[in-house]
């Protein structure tokens, strides 16, 4: 298994542009999400999905749209790039089977984007 | 809303002694778990150890413990015979049992330097 896979590693962006960034799992996880991480903090969620063709806000919504067509893809846009959204960016999924259990997260590599 | 709260920035810690990093939380949950990550330079994200919150025995994996506290919602990690490889970005995290999504609340981190 390759486990959570995120790509590019690196990206520099003008402002006003965009960009996609990929998040693919093997491991036929249904919940995925996308955090941020800023220099000197802990990540915070952007958005998560529990399932193929749901996805809801986390807590750092603004700027950003996700999509969740298959289970293995959880890909997170930016369309109009910012110097604010100058992050780390991760991507992670787990199993969850009810509402009370919890499975660990497992979190990919990262992306790092700078939007200059 | 809940917090977590890592009150020391940058630890340093000799090879082979032991450091304990601190972490409090706030949290009107009675049922919820709490974790410690590591994160390497390599940015990787790494589940350490793991508490459930209903569980008065303090976990231990290996070489790193926790003191859990849960009245003084309080929860430190211990590293103890530390090693060059220990050194990292340590982050304290929430989950709360009674949410839908699955969500980790991170603290703010700490950097633990390891002196040869």
């Amino acid at each position: 298994n390759a486990g959570v896979t995120q790509t590019p590693k690196f990206r520099i962006l003008k402002i006003g542009q965009s960009m996609t960034l990929q998040c693919t799992q093997d491991m036929n996880h249904n919940y995925m999400y996308w955090y941020r991480q800023d220099p000197g903090m802990g990540l915070k969620l952007i958005y998560y999905s529990v399932g193929a063709g749901i996805t809801d806000k986390g807590e750092v919504p603004n700027g950003y749209n996700v999509s969740r067509s298959t289970t293995e893809d959880f890909p997170l846009r930016l369309e109009l790039a910012a110097p604010s959204q100058t992050s780390v960016y991760f991507c992670a999924s787990s199993y969850k089977s009810g509402r009370s259990s919890y499975n660990e997260q497992f979190f990919g590599p990262g992306t790092r984007l700078t939007v200059l | 809303a809940q917090t977590v709260t890592q009150s020391q920035p940058e630890m340093s810690v000799q090879e082979a002694e032991t450091v304990t990093l601190s972490c409090t939380y706030d949290t009107s949950e009675s049922d919820y778990y709490l974790f410690w990550y590591k994160q390497p330079p390599s940015r990787q994200m790494i589940l350490v150890i793991r508490q459930e919150a209903y569980k008065q025995q303090n976990a231990t994996e290996n070489r790193f413990s926790v003191n859990f506290q849960k009245a003084a919602k309080s929860f430190s990690l211990k590293i103890s015979d530390s090693q060059l490889g220990d050194a990292a970005m340590y982050f304290c995290a929430y989950y709360g049992k009674g949410g839908a999504t699955n969500k980790l609340i991170f603290g703010t981190g700490t950097l633990l330097a390891v002196q040869p």
